[in-house]
């Protein structure tokens, strides 16, 4: 089975803060991506990646970065975190083309 | 226009009947399509592909009407346990692979 694991089911943090989340991979996926998901809006992707090194910006990249320098984890950052990043990420990864397999989410909070 | 629709719902339906939920997308090079399930606070679940001639997965049918540009599940006999969040997933390669999700529908079963 496919475990992604995502490094915190809930956090809390305050406004202007960096936060890193951390997402890791066991099945050597090569396509990793970051969501939120928020009530009335469903999913919607941040930042993806292909490769190793490689990122692409999903729909709504403002304000968060990206970083994976190994092929099993994808990290997400908020460089200053605020209130309307409170929301619940989702990491996901998957083969080309193929269905995504999602982490547990971190349900963020920024006070 | 959203690239997948789906009606948000609910969907309130007795134990035992049969349910249907359409999903349409925009993108006539859509390529693969899938549904996903989500239950309450947790991750979406792949629940099932849907392939070009329709497939049955037990109490579950997916259909795919590529002219119309809509794919569809079919829920027979519902149990309590199905009551979640259907969510319907269009990869599209022109787009580079992304998955597009719908917003989803809820489904509540009562006895």
């Amino acid at each position: 089975d496919v475990k992604v694991t995502q490094s915190s089911r809930y956090l809390v943090k305050r406004t202007g803060e960096k936060v890193f989340l951390e997402c890791v991979q066991d099945m050597d996926h090569e396509n990793m991506f970051w969501y939120r998901q928020d009530p009335g809006l469903g999913l919607r992707l941040i930042y993806f990646s292909y490769d190793v090194k490689m990122k692409e910006k999903g729909d709504i990249p403002e304000g968060y970065s990206v970083s994976r320098e190994k092929k099993e984890r994808f990290s997400l950052i908020l460089e200053s975190a605020s209130t309307n990043q409170t929301s619940m990420y989702l990491c996901a990864s998957s083969l080309p083309g193929q269905p995504q397999h999602f982490g547990d989410g971190t349900r963020l909070s920024i006070l | 226009r959203k690239e997948v629709e789906q009606d948000p719902g609910p969907f309130n339906v007795p134990e035992g009947a049969t349910v249907a939920f359409n999903c349409t997308y925009s993108n006539s090079a859509s390529q693969s399509f899938f549904w996903y399930r989500q239950d309450c606070r947790k991750e979406p679940k792949l629940l099932m592909s849907v392939y070009s001639s329709g497939n049955e997965d037990g109490r579950f049918t997916a259909q795919l009407n590529r002219a119309s540009q809509y794919i569809s599940l079919l829920i027979r006999d519902s149990k309590l346990s199905d009551s979640a969040t259907y969510l319907c997933v269009v990869i599209s390669y022109n787009q580079g692979g992304k998955l597009i999700f719908g917003q989803g529908t809820e489904l509540s079963v009562k006895p």
